[in-house]
């Protein structure tokens, strides 16, 4: 199994273009997360899904657009790209407990590195 | 409000053992987990407390004391490996409640360890 994986690994944009994050599971987990991380700030969730054609907002949402058409999938997207969305962008994934106080891990992609000129 | 407090940095000799605490403030609980993040590496799980007590596992062990808020992880036999971030994250509710997916973090511990 390849677990979680994000492409691209690193990208440059200039200011108000777009891009679209691909994150990929191969472990059939229903939640999946993005997340951004940045120095002094911790890793933040920016969106996430509890299942295929469902997502909600994190606690820092805009700016992102997400998508998950395909239960493996979840796709993140940045419409006009500013600097201040430099950050390196991690996706997470894990399977929904099937008892309350089961524990919920989530395993991390290797996060793509954006760099907002 | 909610609130995850861990030390910014520790330094440890190789061989030695080290605990890095962890202390949190929120509405709620439903479990603690300890990541081990590598620089520029995605963050690893390590290990999770929901229940008083301690959890073992090889080298590493974390702690939980609900009623004092409080978490440490215990790392022995120091390695060089082990220099790394440790990340504290809470679950404040229930794994399927609705509107509670996000698991709150700590800003990470970072550890050197040194020859």
């Amino acid at each position: 199994n390849a677990g979680v994986t994000q492409t691209p690994k690193f990208r440059v944009l200039k200011t108000g273009q777009s891009m679209t994050l691909l994150c990929a599971q191969d472990m059939n987990h229903e939640y999946m997360y993005w997340y951004r991380q940045d120095p002094g700030m911790g890793l933040r969730l920016i969106h996430y899904s509890v299942g295929e054609g469902t997502t909600a907002k994190g606690e820092v949402p805009d700016g992102y657009n997400v998508s998950r058409l395909k239960k493996q999938n979840f796709l993140l997207g940045l419409e006009s790209a500013a600097p201040s969305q430099t950050s390196v962008y991690f996706c997470a994934s894990s399977h929904r407990p099937w008892t309350p106080v089961l524990q919920e891990t989530q395993y991390f992609g290797p996060g793509t590195r954006l760099l907002v000129l | 409000g909610q609130n995850i407090d861990q030390p910014t940095e520790m330094t440890a000799t190789e061989g030695a053992i080290v605990q890095i605490n962890c202390t949190y403030q929120t509405s709620g609980f439903n479990g603690l987990f300890w990541y081990q993040q590598h620089a520029g590496e995605a963050p690893t799980f390590l290990s999770y407390n929901v229940l008083d007590g301690l959890e073992e596992k090889g080298r590493f062990s974390s702690f939980l004391s609900r009623s004092k808020g409080y978490s440490y992880l215990l790392l022995k036999e120091l390695q060089m490996k082990d220099s790394a971030s440790y990340l504290c994250a809470v679950r404040e509710g229930y794994p399927n409640a609705g509107n509670n997916r996000k698991l709150i973090w700590g800003l990470g511990t970072s550890l050197a360890v040194n020859p």
